[in-house]
């Protein structure tokens, strides 16, 4: 069965503390692994794709890089506005339409100053 | 550029009640896709709309179904509710073709009591 895995459930850091998010995967035909972040109430918030093992994506604190089996998404010196749940999701290939998002539970990421 | 629209933003219904829920894409996209996001089972998703026609369905009972504007407007509905439908429907936007980024509505949180 085609899965999405996100580790760890809830982290908690301080500012400035630097760590990763990981997001392993069990899914044939990938077509594309996408990150969010979503605040409470609110709709996900898109961050990074990524297509093909190796490809890495930057922004701002945030780096996302992609392997055969899972992706890591790195918050370098943490902010408090940091916090809020980190998704990931795949796409797979079907049938030449966009297909749907298969989400992990996400990580819900909490930065101390 | 304005977002994606969904509205309402909050809706509270009875047992048993149907109910509509509206979204508009981002201008110039021609997908839709909708999912329900649950603390207990993340977002999942409902199905997916392109050019009027439903191309993707997710495992949700026949209540709820959808529908797609030749304006690109989307409607959901859900007939007969259930407590268990309570949730944060999120409405998705993507271009037209080709393996591209999902944009989330903020929502609709419908709460069946």
């Amino acid at each position: 069965e085609d899965q999405v895995t996100q580790s760890p459930e809830a982290l908690r850091l301080q500012e400035g503390e630097s760590s990763s998010l990981n997001c392993s995967y069990t899914v044939s035909g990938l077509r594309g692994l996408f990150w969010y972040r979503q605040d409470p109430g609110k709709g996900p918030e898109f961050l990074f794709t990524l297509y093909s093992a190796g490809e890495e994506k930057e922004k701002e604190r945030l780096k996302a890089t992609l392997t055969k089996k899972e992706s890591f998404l790195h918050i370098t010196a943490p902010k408090p506005e940091d916090s809020a749940t980190y998704l990931c999701a795949v796409r797979m290939n079907y049938g030449g339409s966009q297909g749907n998002l298969i989400f992990g539970k996400g990580t819900k990421l909490s930065v101390k100053p | 550029k304005a977002g994606v629209t969904q509205t309402p933003r909050y809706l509270i219904k009875t047992r048993g009640q149907q109910v509509t829920l509206s979204c508009s894409p981002i201008s110039g996209h021609r997908s839709v896709s909708w999912y329900q996001q649950t603390p207990g089972q993340g977002l999942q998703f409902l199905f997916e709309y392109f050019s009027e026609t439903q191309r993707n369905k997710g495992n949700f009972p026949g209540r709820f179904s959808g529908r797609q504007f030749s304006n690109s407007r989307s409607e959901m509905n859900v007939s007969t509710l259930e407590l268990g439908d309570s949730a944060l429907y999120l409405c998705a936007s993507l271009l037209s073709t080709g393996n591209t980024e999902a944009f989330f509505g903020q929502g609709t949180r419908l709460t069946v009591v």
